[in-house]
């Protein structure tokens, strides 16, 4: 069974400060996709960053980047030079290649950006 | 493109009444997918279809529940008769195939409150 796991409901960060957002997952796939999506207080889901299993380099999309380290199971976000419209919901999930159709997500970590 | 589009946006309904909620997907999309998110379970995938299909509806909660897609550019998911737990903001969302690296399209969800 595939499984997402984020483990901080909440976080705190100082604009313009870095931050770092825990998601590992469980898997028996080999091949698999990694992804972020951010949900502002509005409620929409917009995705931010893409990781696959195979790609060797850590993905980045702007301020966005995902600290792959595949041996633990895990995919990071950070977010460099935090902005008070980052404060958000930020869901972790994935896709395997086994049961491609489903796209499963972690809980949510929120996080509060403060002057 | 106009992205994911889901009405209404808020519904407010009485026990007992019979709920329908819409959904167009992306134009070329093949794949929809009707997603529940509550505070107690997160985001849990309800259906979806591949090419007007459903294909898993095993996480629909009950009898109450059933969803169509009578065309490409259309879904419904109604809820008959309502009750309060099904409380919660209903997604629709869309994606061009399930490889895994195919990031799902949402719309901006429907607030359904059952009273």
């Amino acid at each position: 069974a595939q499984k997402i796991t984020q483990t901080q409901p909440g976080m705190f960060v100082q604009e313009k400060e870095a931050v770092t957002l825990d998601c590992t997952y469980d898997t028996s796939d080999q091949s698999y996709g990694l992804f972020w999506y951010k949900q502002p207080s509005s409620g929409e889901m917009i995705f931010l960053i893409y990781q696959g299993s195979y790609d060797e380099q850590n993905a980045t999309e702007g301020r966005y980047s995902l600290n792959f380290q595949k041996a633990r199971k895990s995919a990071n976000l950070v977010i460099s030079a935090s902005q008070l419209g980052d404060s958000a919901m930020y869901f972790c999930a994935m896709r395997g290649s086994y049961n491609t159709d489903k796209l499963i997500f972690g809980t949510g970590t929120r996080l509060q950006v403060f002057p | 493109d106009a992205g994911v589009i889901q009405s209404p946006r808020h519904e407010v309904t009485e026990m007992g009444q019979e709920v329908t909620l819409r959904c167009k997907p992306i134009s070329g999309h093949d794949y929809l997918f009707w997603y529940r998110q509550t505070m107690m379970r997160g985001l849990e995938l309800l259906i979806y279809f591949n090419n007007n299909v459903p294909i898993d509806d095993s996480g629909m909660p009950e009898d109450r529940f059933s969803a169509k897609m009578p065309n490409a550019s259309f879904s419904t998911l109604k809820i008959q008769p309502s009750e309060p737990r099904d409380s919660a903001v209903y997604f629709c969302a869309s994606s061009l195939g399930t490889a895994t690296n195919e990031k799902l399209f949402f719309g901006s969800g429907t607030q359904l409150s059952v009273l």
